[in-house]
């Protein structure tokens, strides 16, 4: 079983480039998220989307847009990069969504950005 | 104040050593809890959910209070392999928003 997909793995991008990120997980789950994580910060909410067709804003959701293509994908785009997007970005997905509690998440394996 | 908060550590412990960690949260309404290990910045992966009456998993203990909103992590007889990130992991909102502590580190020596 695939579980949660990301690519790229790795990426650097020059200041202004723009990029996708793209998530695809087959798990039939109605929910996807995507966080970035940086050195002692944790895992922080950028977007996540509780079903076909709707986004919703987490923590950190400047410099970032994002489209739920279909269930299975979710995709993470950068306009304009700057180097204070340097960081590890995971994708997840849960069951729940709608109203149901979310339950656990699984994630891809990460994409490591660096910008210059 | 953060959603989700979490004591980073680094809790340094002897092999056999009993460690607890707590997290506190700021939703009053979150319905969902967990705990999720991360080894050296891969994927997080789940370690338990939490439950209302409290948990168990072998040397692993979790435990909710929802009077004083915080969620607890119990484990017994550290091994080496234990050394790792815990997160603690609240839910939202019934549309799925999960929200993380930023992680507490524990490194387990021999």
């Amino acid at each position: 079983n695939a579980g949660v997909t990301q690519t790229p793995k790795f990426q650097v991008l020059k200041t202004g480039q723009s990029m996708t990120l793209q998530c695809a997980q087959d798990m039939n789950h109605n929910s996807m998220y995507w966080y970035r994580q940086d050195p002692g910060m944790g895992l922080r909410l950028i977007y996540y989307s509780a079903s076909e067709g709707t986004t919703d804003k987490g923590e950190v959701p400047n410099g970032y847009n994002v489209s739920r293509l279909n269930k299975r994908e979710f995709s993470l785009r950068l306009e304009s990069a700057a180097p204070s997007q340097t960081s590890v970005y995971f994708c997840a997905s849960s069951e729940g969504g709608g109203r149901v509690w979310p339950t656990e998440a699984f994630f891809g394996q990460g994409t490591r950005l660096t910008v210059v | 104040r953060k959603e989700v908060e979490q004591d980073p550590g680094p809790f340094n412990v002897p092999e056999g050593a009993t460690v607890a960690f707590n997290c506190t949260y700021s939703n009053s309404a979150s319905q969902s809890f967990f705990w999720y290990r991360q080894d050296c910045r891969k994927e997080p992966k789940l370690l338990m959910s939490v439950y209302s009456s409290g948990n168990e998993d072998g040397r692993f203990t979790a435990q909710l209070n929802r009077a004083s909103q915080y969620i607890s992590l119990l484990i017994r007889d550290s091994k080496l392999s234990d050394s790792a990130t815990y997160l603690c992991v609240v839910s939202y909102n019934q549309g799925g928003k999960l929200i993380f502590g930023q992680g507490t580190e524990l490194s387990v020596k021999p």
